[in-house]
């Protein structure tokens, strides 16, 4: 069974640039999440979907931040525009279930802001 | 006050101790615990879940919950080098938090 894949692996871009973020979850998972891990802490909880509707997204800067998963399958993040502070590792999970002790993660996307 | 805090570490143990790893959180109603163990570079992974007061076994590890006091602790038994890890602690309560993280290293 294929993981949860994300893409880019590595991204570089300046303050006020734009950047999004792909990614794909375990076949047949409803729920969705996206983790923002900024170096030394924790992750943090961006936006959880069931299928293609947002169950949370309390924690998503909605200014800049905008998400979403169309068709219930692939998702996309996206900042705009990008501030210093954003640098991060931008994780995504996904679980059949809604559960969180049941979600997988992606390998992650590190995005420098310069 | 953060919702969900851990020393930071590192915590550096030898080969074969014990390792003890330990978590506060705020919420007085969360009800779900979680330990995940995440390798440099590498993403989170589930090792232990834990409920209910008390403790809950699993090969090495040992999670210890007690929400009187709002506390919840993992033990390593017969700590190896491959052991060595950030530790995150996460808790449902309100939301689903993660602490920062303990770094452990342990020592051949």
């Amino acid at each position: 069974e294929a993981g949860v894949a994300q893409s880019p692996r590595y991204k570089i871009i300046e303050k006020r640039q734009s950047v999004a973020f792909w990614c794909n979850p375990i076949s047949g998972h409803a729920t969705l999440y996206w983790y923002q891990q900024i170096l030394g802490q924790g992750p943090k909880l961006l936006i959880q979907f069931q299928n293609n509707g947002v169950v949370d997204d309390s924690q998503l800067p909605k200014d800049r931040f905008s998400a979403e998963r169309l068709k219930g399958v692939d998702s996309t993040l996206k900042i705009q525009p990008a501030k210093l502070e954003d640098s991060a590792v931008y994780l995504c999970a996904s679980s059949p279930s809604g559960l969180v002790n049941e979600q997988f993660f992606g390998p992650g996307t590190r995005l420098t802001v310069l | 006050q953060k919702e969900v805090e851990q020393n930071s570490g590192p915590l550096s143990v030898p080969e074969g101790a014990i390792a003890s790893l330990n978590c506060t959180y705020s919420d007085r109603g969360s009800q779900s615990f979680f330990w995940y163990r995440q390798y440099s570079g590498k993403s989170p992974e589930l090792i232990m879940s834990i409920y209910s007061n008390g403790d809950k076994e699993d090969g090495r590890f040992t999670a210890q919950l007690n929400k009187a006091s709002q506390y919840v602790s993992l033990l390593i038994r017969d700590s190896q080098p491959s052991d060595s890890a950030t530790y995150l602690c996460a808790v449902i309560g309100q939301n689903f938090v993660f602490g920062p993280g303990t770094r452990l290293s342990v020592l051949p």
